[in-house]
């Protein structure tokens, strides 16, 4: 299966733009879709398709891509923003029809 | 509003069964694809299966292809995931979601449901 590439952890300043990016072969053809999850709860969807958010989500979340990366861009930062971060896509392996979820990014707002 | 509930998790031995299934409410069911995730304790999160809305489609990933099976009653607005040979690696949080096609994004999870593998 293909992977989707994210840095392990990222800080940011409260009050300031973080971008917290996602690589992999399949985000050239497929847009990722962006997971925020804070511990002991489930994952809460923030971004999807080419720059879609959810109703209830923050406008200070933003997409974008570029080639093989995707960015998920929070401007402003607030302390609530604090959480691990997941991308996702297709799988454009040999399964191209499955699923693949980016390794998360832990994101720290100090 | 708009709920999945999980259930089924448990403490089950290695090479056991054990079956889970999510109650849908709030939407119409049978409009949207189906997924399960899972997230091993301290990991992230793995996509597991997915199938259609009518069920005729059916994806997994390859460390649980032929051992796990998804299925959907869109009668009982339900979804399953029958899980046969476990293994301890398959410790973890299970959630499903409803996915929002073709995006292949989730928009709505439920709360999960822990399954461990262990003697």
């Amino acid at each position: 299966s293909s992977e989707l590439t994210q840095d392990p952890a990222v800080s940011v300043a409260l009050g300031q733009t973080v971008r917290i990016t996602c690589q992999g072969d399949s985000l050239r053809s497929y847009y990722a879709s962006w997971y925020q999850q804070k511990p002991g709860q489930a994952p809460v969807l923030v971004i999807y398709g080419k720059n879609n958010r959810p109703s209830g989500i923050p406008d200070r979340f933003s997409g974008s891509s570029s080639g093989n990366t995707a960015s998920l861009t929070i401007t402003g930062a607030q302390a609530e923003d604090e959480a691990d971060y997941y991308c996702n896509s297709r799988d454009s392996s040999g399964n191209h029809l499955g699923v693949v979820f980016g390794g998360g990014t832990k994101l720290t707002v100090l | 509003q708009v709920q999945l509930v999980e259930s089924g998790g448990g403490l089950v031995k290695p090479g056991g069964s054990l079956r889970l299934s999510c109650a849908a409410s709030g939407f119409t069911f049978s409009d949207y694809y189906m997924s399960w995730i899972r997230q091993a304790p301290g990991k992230g999160l793995e996509w597991v299966s997915y199938i259609s809305s009518s069920g005729s489609t059916i994806y997994y990933a390859d460390s649980v292809k032929g051992r796990f099976t998804i299925s959907r009653d869109n009668a009982k607005n339900s979804l399953y995931l029958q899980m046969n040979s476990l293994r301890a690696e398959d410790t973890a949080v299970y959630y499903c979601a409803r996915v929002n096609w073709p995006y292949i994004s989730m928009d709505v999870w439920g709360q999960g449901t822990t399954v461990t593998v262990s003697s």
